[in-house]
């Protein structure tokens, strides 16, 4: 059974157009995050939810708007696509938001974007 | 502000032992995270330290001195299939509880 699961895999898409990447995991975590891993490999957060609430937005521009209908979801919905978007989309998850020892994150496959 | 800090790419010899350096800087530390990443594949998780010293979980070992903001991952007995990026991350709970990776070492492990 996979753990965190991510679809697409791969999405493929002209600028402009309006993108939607979905994140579930099965583990029973509170915490849900999402992370873009650009070229350079740099793995860089850009949201994070707790029990379906905000915690985290880091300067994300407001064409990225994560939702979270349940706390096994988070799903991404990109507007008016751009080529920097152009990227891995990662999504984790982890037992809670705490600083507990480990809480380590598990990662999903990725969502390869690439906008045309 | 947070930096993270470690090699690029190293190169070792299968069967050998390697040292994977990270040094950070961060205002609110509460824990440091190895991850491994091979090419095209999620980030999985390898060892976490929070007090100073050596943690080992088999051929992977990995250091932490919080006085000197610094960490290394010590992989031993190297296998072809340990050729794959690694991700040192520190945890930050200034402001809440938020998880900051370096840009990952690529190690290439040679016959």
């Amino acid at each position: 059974d996979t753990a965190v699961s991510q679809t697409p895999k791969y999405l493929v898409t002209q600028m402009g157009n309006d993108k939607s990447i979905k994140c579930e995991q099965n583990l029973g975590h509170d915490t849900m995050y999402w992370y873009k891993q650009d070229s350079k490999k740099f793995l860089k957060i850009m949201f994070s939810y707790n029990n379906k609430e905000l915690i985290i937005n880091e300067t994300v521009p407001n064409r990225f708007s994560p939702k979270s209908p349940d706390k096994a979801h988070l799903n991404l919905h990109i507007n008016s696509l751009e080529l920097g978007d152009s990227a891995v989309y990662f999504c984790a998850s982890s037992q809670d938001d705490t600083g507990y020892p480990g809480n380590e994150q598990f990662f999903g496959p990725g969502t390869r974007l690439t906008v045309l | 502000g947070q930096n993270i800090d470690q090699p690029t790419e190293m190169t070792a010899t299968e069967g050998a032992i390697v040292q994977i350096n990270c040094t950070y800087q961060t205002s609110g530390f509460n824990g440091l995270f190895w991850y491994q990443q091979h090419a095209g594949e999620a980030p999985t998780f390898l060892s976490y330290n929070v007090l100073d010293g050596l943690e080992e979980k088999g051929r992977f070992s990995s250091f932490l001195s919080r006085s000197k903001g610094y960490s290394y991952l010590l992989l031993k007995e190297l296998q072809m299939k340990d050729s794959a990026s690694y991700l040192c991350a520190v945890r930050d709970r200034t402001g809440g509880f938020k998880t900051i990776f370096g840009a990952g070492t690529r190690l290439f492990v040679k016959a």
